[in-house]
């Protein structure tokens, strides 16, 4: 069983509509949460982070962490054509002392306008 | 632009060979991350180095090793190519040294193993 679960989609939406991108993990040592973006031909970048369980919003953007479940979602409002990436969700048990970062295979978004 | 620079962009080779691919973090960042990214496999942590020093080990292959010099910069080492390692190589820095830092990949380098 992989440590990071994700639909790889392809996931095809109109513009103007909600998203919502999801990755499942086993392990509950986990504690930090991370969303990245990537565009064709570019590396990823880290859209947001959360720790713990809860939600953060950062603009259309919204994380949810559901630990009991192990279980976390990214939502997109309003999704723009701008918005069709790649989305990589990633997750360690304590970065920067010796863990391993894990991350899903990613979701293939396309916004159409 | 991250501010992570990697060379070359592109690199073709025959099997069995060995290759260089090197990285220069973000002005400042001191912890460097090597990923591979293949199609089925998706992002895979490589190794971390942490001001010089080995930090985290991911899923490398002993055929591959990596180094991160004292100006920062770090090296990534794979020998004895197979058709198999094939992939993109992402680099990334962070600033590192607390609970979290956000790690700037680099665009990376395109490995074509023949």
């Amino acid at each position: 069983q992989k440590e990071v679960e994700q639909d790889p989609g392809p996931l095809s939406v109109p513009e103007g509509a909600i998203v919502s991108l999801n990755c499942t993990y086993s392990n509950s040592a986990f504690q930090y949460f991370m969303w990245y973006r990537q565009y064709s031909r570019k590396g990823p970048e880290l859209l947001m982070y959360t720790y713990s369980s809860g939600n953060k919003e950062d603009g259309r953007f919204t994380a949810q962490v559901d630990k009991s479940s192990k279980y976390i979602s990214l939502f997109i409002r309003d999704s723009q054509p701008s918005d069709s990436a790649t989305y990589l969700c990633a997750m360690t048990s304590a970065p920067n002392t010796g863990n391993q970062f894990y991350f899903g295979t990613g979701t293939s978004l396309t916004v159409i306008p | 632009d991250s501010g992570v620079t990697q060379t070359p962009k592109h690199l073709i080779t025959a099997t069995g060979q060995r290759v260089t691919l090197r990285c220069s973090p973000r002005s400042g960042d001191l912890s460097v991350y090597w990923y591979q990214q293949s199609l089925d496999q998706g992002l895979q942590f490589l190794i971390q180095y942490y001001n010089g020093e080995e930090r985290a080990k991911g899923n490398i292959l002993e055929r591959f090793s990596a180094q991160q010099f004292p100006d920062l910069h770090s090296e990534l080492n794979l020998s004895s190519l197979e058709l198999g390692d094939s992939a993109l190589y992402f680099c990334a820095s962070s600033l590192a040294g607390g609970p979290f830092y956000e790690q700037y990949f680099g665009p990376g380098t395109r490995l074509t193993v023949t």
